[in-house]
């Protein structure tokens, strides 16, 4: 299953609102759809699963929807700490894929 | 919950080279484990699953047959044996967690081990 992210790139202010998309090429299983972080020089860090459950510690300015091939991470207002790069991962059929990445950037 | 992996270095193509993952303050024999990689300046890209017994494994198609995925749960910690390695196997290699017994998302991180193929 190949998983593909847009944008590739998005450039926004702190404080703006970020939706970061990732389609499936095929249905992967209900609700086996995780979002992760990584910042430069760190390990990705686990922000939601299950399509839109999110991970202990993780604000609620984030949240996650969607269902079949189509799900969206959101963000409702950027925080300094939120610029990094998101990946998806599908984990209801092996083998397990990622998606290439959003890059969230400062504009 | 701490992953610490070990074992990268530089590497001559054709040779190679076993990486560790050892796990402490969770119940290790309780949890399946993933290898995932990173190439510099690349995304991520899923290697590979064991489950929690180490009687199950999964594998991505590019690297099935030449990377083996394996765990000794007396000593916590899990294993990548990567043969055959090609300069493209060059990346960052993390291991993580699985939230359940097997086949579901990894929540916790190890820190990465480097592994460089080159001549």
């Amino acid at each position: 299953i190949v998983l593909t992210q847009s944008p590739a790139t998005l450039s926004l202010s702190p404080g703006e609102r970020a939706t970061l998309s990732c389609r499936g090429s095929q249905n992967f299983g209900p609700e086996t759809l995780a979002w992760y972080q990584q910042k430069p020089g760190q390990a990705p860090r686990l922000i939601m699963f299950g399509a839109y459950t999110r991970a202990t510690g993780i604000p609620d300015r984030f949240s996650g929807s969607g269902s079949g091939t189509d799900f969206t991470l959101s963000i409702s207002r950027l925080e300094p700490e939120d610029f990094a790069v998101y990946y998806c991962l599908q984990y209801g059929s092996t083998p397990f894929t990622f998606g290439p990445g959003t890059k969230v950037d400062i504009k | 919950v701490q992953l610490v992996e070990s074992g990268g270095g530089v590497v001559q193509p054709g040779r190679s080279l076993r990486l560790s993952c050892e796990g402490s303050g969770f119940t290790f024999s309780g949890y399946g484990m993933h290898w995932v990689r990173q190439a510099p300046g690349k995304g991520l890209e899923w290697l590979a699953v064991i489950s929690y017994n180490g009687n199950n494994e999964f594998y991505a198609d590019s690297v099935k047959g030449r990377l083996t995925i394996s765990r000794d749960n007396s000593r916590k910690t899990v294993f990548l044996q990567m043969n055959n390695l090609r300069v493209e196997d060059t990346a960052v290699y993390y291991c993580a967690r699985d939230v359940d017994r097997a086949w579901n998302h990894p929540d916790y991180w190890g820190q990465g081990t480097l592994v460089t193929v080159s001549s």
